[in-house]
């Protein structure tokens, strides 16, 4: 089945540091992805998306790039700060007669003051 | 609007029983789904709807059972619990293929 995998899988960083989420998809007609945060306990909350006509998107201190080519995507999360710290998911939508979207298994950040 | 609304938040069921989980969302979103996460994991989804009365499976269906007779509604049902049902249970919702929004979640132990 369609897959999507993410790295790593837990990421540790001092606050103002950058940090970088990576996922890679598996089928070539993906054309959404968006990116969730969840904190412990809470619902999944999007943070930002991209679509497969857009190389990258920003907001403030988040960004997303793709490449379609290597089929791949990024979440950049810039001077970071205590209260990114959260679970991130990627997702990649897959196109059955109906698009669902697949979820890579997440990447626990931690923002260090 | 609330947005996506779920209950129960807490369950504890034995071995065998069965619940209905309700999830209604007031933002006129004609897709809803419902997902599991097991801890540490991803979501999984278990069914769709794309509208009422019209439902379909997803990557993890078997054990569950859903019905759509409204825009609103989309309750999941287990039928005979088994403790690989444990798990975190959310509801989504959508405008088509737009941004999924999620309910609070129903947090379900099977003993």
């Amino acid at each position: 089945g369609e897959n999507v995998e993410q790295h790593p899988s837990t990421l540790s960083v001092q606050e103002g540091d950058s940090a970088v989420i990576k996922c890679t998809y598996s089928d070539s007609a993906s054309n959404y992805f968006p990116w969730y945060k969840q904190e412990l306990g809470k619902r999944p909350q999007l943070i930002i998306d991209i679509r497969s006509n857009v190389g990258e998107k920003k907001d403030q201190r988040i960004a997303v790039t793709l490449n379609k080519t290597a089929k791949h995507f990024s979440l950049h999360i810039t001077e970071t700060q205590p209260e990114d710290s959260a679970v991130y998911f990627c997702a990649a939508s897959i196109s059955t007669g109906f698009q669902k979207l697949v979820f890579g298994t997440g990447t626990r950040l931690l923002v260090s003051p | 609007n609330a947005g996506v609304t779920q209950t129960p938040k807490f369950r504890i069921l034995k071995i065998g029983q069965s619940m209905t989980l309700q999830c209604a969302q007031d933002m006129n979103h004609n897709y809803m789904y419902w997902y599991r996460q097991d801890p540490g994991m991803g979501l999984k989804l278990i069914y769709y709807s794309v509208g009422a009365g019209i439902t379909d499976k997803g990557e993890v269906p078997n054990g569950y059972n859903v019905s759509r007779s409204t825009t609103e509604d989309f309750p999941l049902r287990l039928e005979l619990a088994a403790p690989s049902q444990t798990s975190v249970y959310f509801c989504a919702s959508s405008r088509g293929q737009e941004t999924q929004y999620f309910g609070p979640g129903t947090r379900l132990l099977v003993l």
